[in-house]
C-alpha cells in the first residue's frame, strides 16, 4: 500500500517563475492538505482541499494556490516565486476533512535563486 | 488564535539516558495535541496524540506524553533513548473542528550519542 507520494523530489526555480508540485494520497484517503516548512522552522498550513474545493486557508497569499482532482490527488501551485518560497513542500493526506490522522509525504524541496 | 512554544532547540543526550522534550502551546479554545518526528530526508511521523480522556498518552517506539491543562503542557518523555531516536520533533495542536489544520511548533532537535 503506497502511502503520501510527492513529485518532485527536488526543485530549481528562478525568482518570477512558476512552479508545480503534485501529491498522491495515500489509498482510501480523499483530503489533501499542504504544508511549507522553512529551513530551520515547523511546518506551516498553507490549505487544505476535499471534495475538490479548498475548504481551509492558512495565512498565505493568493500566489499561492491549489487544485484538486476527482481521483483526489492534488497540486499546490506558486506564483511570481521569492527567495522567501524556498522551502520544503509536505503534503499530508487523510480520510474525512476533520480526520486526526494525517499521513505526510516525504516533501518537495523547493529552492529559489 | 493557537500557538506552540517548544522550549527546547536543541536537546543532547547519551544512549539509554531519559530525555523530555518540552511543548506548551496557548489557545483560547479547545485542542487536540500531537507529537511527531521528523527524520532527515522524511516527512512527518505522527509519534503520539492527545485528543480526550487520560491525560497520560503512549505512543510508538516507546514514547509517551502528558498533558497539563492547567499548565497549558504536553512534554515528550522517553525512560531510555537509542541512537535511532536521534531525529527532529514537533509538537502540533489543532482545533477540534479544523481537520488539517495543524499549528506547529519550531521543533526540538534530539541527538542522542553513544
Amino acid at each position: 500500500d503506497a502511502g503520501v507520494t510527492q513529485s518532485p523530489t527536488h526543485l530549481i526555480k528562478t525568482r518570477g517563475q512558476q512552479v508545480t508540485l503534485r501529491c498522491s494520497p495515500k489509498s482510501g484517503h480523499d483530503t489533501v492538505s499542504w504544508y511549507q516548512q522553512a529551513l530551520g522552522q515547523g511546518p506551516q498550513f498553507i490549505f487544505q482541499y476535499y471534495e475538490e474545493e479548498e475548504r481551509q486557508r492558512g495565512n498565505f497569499p493568493d500566489r499561492f494556490s491549489g487544485h484538486q482532482f476527482p481521483n483526489y490527488s492534488s497540486e499546490l501551485n506558486v506564483n511570481a516565486l521569492l527567495l522567501g518560497d524556498s522551502a520544503l513542500y509536505l503534503c499530508a493526506s487523510s480520510f474525512g476533512q476533520i480526520n486526526e490522522k494525517l499521513f505526510f509525504g516525504s516533501g518537495t524541496q523547493l529552492s529559489v535563486l | 488564535a493557537q500557538s506552540v512554544t517548544q522550549l527546547d532547540s536543541q536537546v543532547p543526550v547519551f544512549e539509554e539516558a531519559p530525555v523530555e522534550l518540552r511543548c506548551n502551546y496557548s489557545s483560547s479554545v479547545s485542542v487536540y495535541l500531537f507529537w511527531y518526528v521528523q527524520y532527515p530526508n522524511q516527512g512527518l511521523q505522527l509519534l503520539l496524540k492527545y485528543l480526550s480522556g487520560s491525560t497520560l498518552v503512549k505512543g510508538i517506539n516507546g514514547f509517551e506524553a502528558e498533558f497539563n491543562k492547567s499548565q497549558t503542557s504536553f512534554h515528550l518523555r522517553k525512560p531510555s533513548v537509542h541512537i535511532s531516536d536521534t531525529a527532529e520533533y514537533f509538537c502540533a495542536v489543532r482545533r477540534y473542528n479544523q481537520g488539517g489544520k495543524l499549528i506547529f511548533g519550531q521543533g526540538t532537535e534530539l541527538s542522542v550519542k553513544p
